[in-house]
């Protein structure tokens, strides 16, 4: 059971716009500014993608962006491309030092 | 090239130990605090271990603490993760990441190597 909570799946066709949830409490994801997102392709590394809610790393396109509302953080994708399919995993710092992920959501670009 | 390499998994019994050893290199390893954040094949991350740039600040997740141990050796450049008393469900591939920052820890990693799978089975 993670701490954060992810659909498991979404999809969307090429072009079109998702968005993926993350839903906290007020000890992690409600709490702190410090949300990140990662993309993970089968069989490879994660790579950071948003990091402090809504900032994206150097090199990471812009289609890419995050928000936070409550205890519930999001990641949208506009224009989705064949590439964009992954499982994205949110993480939040918690209290006393401690990082809690999602379960992370497979993203099928149909 | 900027990279980080474990290795070290493998399958061990339960209450049996394992090393494991994340290489560095193309940066300067002794700027940064690492990580180690593991992952159970098709489910979610989960963050096991941090340690601080010249090794003196460690922090374990709760299922781990007490059993695993995280050093570093900055000559060596080189990030180790000592793990005691291994359970069934401490059976995962295993990630050495770097955090994004120089010298803080801000718990975001933006390099990460390959991964060591580590199977606990008897």
């Amino acid at each position: 059971q993670s701490a954060l909570t992810q659909p498991a799946s979404v999809s969307g066709s090429p072009g079109q716009s998702i968005t993926i949830s993350c839903t906290g409490t007020s000890s992690n994801v409600g709490r702190y500014n410090y949300v990140s997102w990662y993309q993970q392709h089968p069989g490879k590394a994660p790579k950071l993608i948003i990091y402090d809610v809504t900032n994206r790393p150097s090199g990471v396109s812009n289609r890419f962006s995050g928000s936070k509302s409550g205890n519930t953080a999001s990641l949208n994708i506009s224009g989705l491309q064949a590439d964009d399919e992954a499982t994205y995993h949110c993480g939040s710092y918690a209290f006393a030092s401690n990082l809690v992920f999602g379960g992370g959501t497979k993203l099928t670009v149909l | 090239e900027v990279q980080l390499a474990e290795s070290g998994g493998g399958s061990v019994q339960p209450g049996g130990s394992l090393r494991l050893s994340c290489a560095a290199s193309g940066f300067t390893f002794s700027t940064y605090w690492m990580y180690w954040v593991r992952q159970v094949p098709g489910k979610g991350l989960v963050w096991v271990s941090r340690m601080d740039t010249d090794g003196f600040i460690t922090d374990y997740a709760d299922s781990v603490k007490g059993r695993f141990t995280i050093s570093r050796d900055n000559t060596k450049n080189t990030l180790y993760l000592d793990m005691n008393n291994l359970r069934a469900e401490d059976t995962a591939v295993y990630f050495c990441a770097r955090d994004r920052e120089m010298r803080v820890s801000k718990w975001y990693f933006d390099l990460w190597g390959r991964g060591t799978l580590v199977t606990v089975s008897s």
